[in-house]
């Protein structure tokens, strides 16, 4: 089973910030959170992963709270071309990344 | 550089015959990784190949499926005697070494569909 909690789906306004949330309240100190995203009929794509701290990519940002139990990527200027499912997981520091668990993600929708 | 490959983009079987889905990983790449994803749902892992090996295969099916990567040629996912709980996309993903941590590439899928 996922250790993560998403929302279904969201809309979001074209150019507008794009902020998906997750939920990880069990994770431990150890695991990392990753973030994936997939466009419609295409394999996923790697976006972003951290630990403690905040981290920034010319893709996304995560930001992650300080008790670690949940986080949001952020999407600065949300273009139609970000429309797609986006998979939050959790990660030991002793797993690989093919064994991640995918739950059903987020369907993100941009509107122009 | 080429991204992972695979085909056929979609395959079309009747119940009982077989299916052969290819893989070939990026450039460099030599760790294998097939997934299946049903409608609505995340990936589930399969099975996870090296050239000529199988690294784990603990989430493959114990009948009808198998999985190959030999020295030359693509990865070949194979399902013998197709039934209709078998329609579903399986994407292919390579990396580079199988470190923990290490990014993995995902080609962009075969949809199965069994009649």
């Amino acid at each position: 089973d996922a250790k993560t909690t998403q929302p279904p789906s969201m809309d979001c306004a074209e150019g507008r910030a794009a902020n998906l949330p997750c939920n990880h309240s069990t994770i431990s100190g150890n695991e990392y959170v990753y973030w994936y995203r997939q466009i419609h009929s295409q394999g996923p794509q790697y976006i972003i992963h951290g630990l403690k701290n905040n981290e920034t990519n010319e893709m996304a940002s995560l930001i992650i709270t300080e008790d670690r139990k949940s986080s949001t990527l952020i999407l600065p200027h949300a273009t139609l071309r970000d429309t797609a499912v986006y998979y939050c997981i959790v990660r030991g520091d002793m797993d690989s990344n093919y064994q991640l668990i995918w739950g059903a993600g987020t369907k993100l929708i941009i509107k122009p | 550089n080429a991204g992972v490959m695979q085909n056929p983009r979609h395959l079309v079987r009747r119940r009982g015959q077989e299916a052969r889905l290819r893989c070939s990983p990026m450039k460099g790449h030599s760790h294998v990784y097939w997934y299946r994803q049903l409608p609505e749902e995340g990936l589930k892992f399969m099975v996870y190949l090296q050239k000529e090996n199988i690294i784990d295969e603990s989430g493959m099916p114990k009948e009808r499926f198998s999985a190959e990567f030999p020295k030359e040629g693509p990865s070949i996912l194979r399902i013998q005697q197709v039934v209709r709980g078998d329609s579903a996309a399986y994407f292919c993903a390579s990396s580079q070494t199988g470190g923990i941590g290490e990014k993995l590439f995902f080609g962009s899928g075969t949809q199965l569909s069994v009649l």
